[in-house]
């Protein structure tokens, strides 16, 4: 099994949709949990961090469900640039290695 | 905020050949950088931690005698891949830990190298 697990997508939603991504982790001792975007052969680039409580930043809402090892991403009113690959990501619990999910794919269209 | 920049940005080389890629926190100290490595349609995979002075802690599978790594600084570590063959073309990225201060926490991610093996 996966250490981080994501639904692979594509998603091709229009132009103002709302969007979710799921993302599920295998180690319960996680501390960190994290939400990366990455465009077409560019590197990673720091969404939001995910923190228990549930956070918000715009249009983008980023909850984490400890008990089911759970992470979820919201987008709103989607726009075009939107398009790019969404990487779930996974702190362990003494390291300062990140753990990659395999990203999920979102396309949005006109 | 923190930049990271790695050299070169592509490179083409020839099989049997080695190449040296470069990783440098240009605004902050980095005690700690990452060398990830990442094929088409796949996720990044951790391939090694540097800690300046010190050797580098691999992960499993990956050949420290094939792909070596040194953080001589504070602001540069250089991964270099020896012998390459196609079977390393990839796309190579480097990311840096803060020493101290605000941004501990976060991983700065250089832009990437990518390599193709002919």
């Amino acid at each position: 099994r996966k250490e981080v697990e994501q639904d692979p997508g594509p998603f091709n939603v229009p132009e103002g949709a709302t969007v979710a991504f799921n993302c599920t982790y295998s180690n319960s001792a996680s501390q960190s949990f994290f939400w990366y975007r990455q465009d077409c052969r560019k590197e990673p680039k720091l969404l939001m961090s995910v923190y228990s409580s549930g956070n918000e930043d715009g249009r983008f809402t980023a909850q984490l469900n400890r008990a089911s090892q759970y992470i979820s991403l919201l987008i709103r009113d989607s726009k075009l640039s939107d398009s790019a690959t969404y990487l779930c990501v996974v702190k362990g619990d003494s390291s300062y290695k990140l753990i990659f999910g395999s990203g999920t794919r979102l396309l949005v269209r006109p | 905020g923190a930049v990271v920049s790695q050299h070169p940005s592509w490179v083409i080389c020839k099989s049997g050949t080695s190449v040296k890629i470069e990783c440098r926190s240009l605004d902050f100290q980095a005690t700690t950088m990452f060398w990830y490595r990442q094929f088409p349609k796949q996720s990044l995979m951790l391939m090694a931690t540097s800690n300046e002075g010190s050797k580098a802690t691999y992960e499993q599978g990956v050949e420290k005698d094939k792909f070596l790594i040194n953080h001589a600084s504070l602001t540069l570590s250089t991964l270099t891949v020896t012998s390459a063959h196609p079977e390393d073309s990839s796309f190579y990225i480097c990311s840096a830990r803060a020493a101290s201060g605000g941004y501990q926490e976060t991983q700065y991610f250089g832009p990437g190298t990518r390599l193709l093996v002919l």
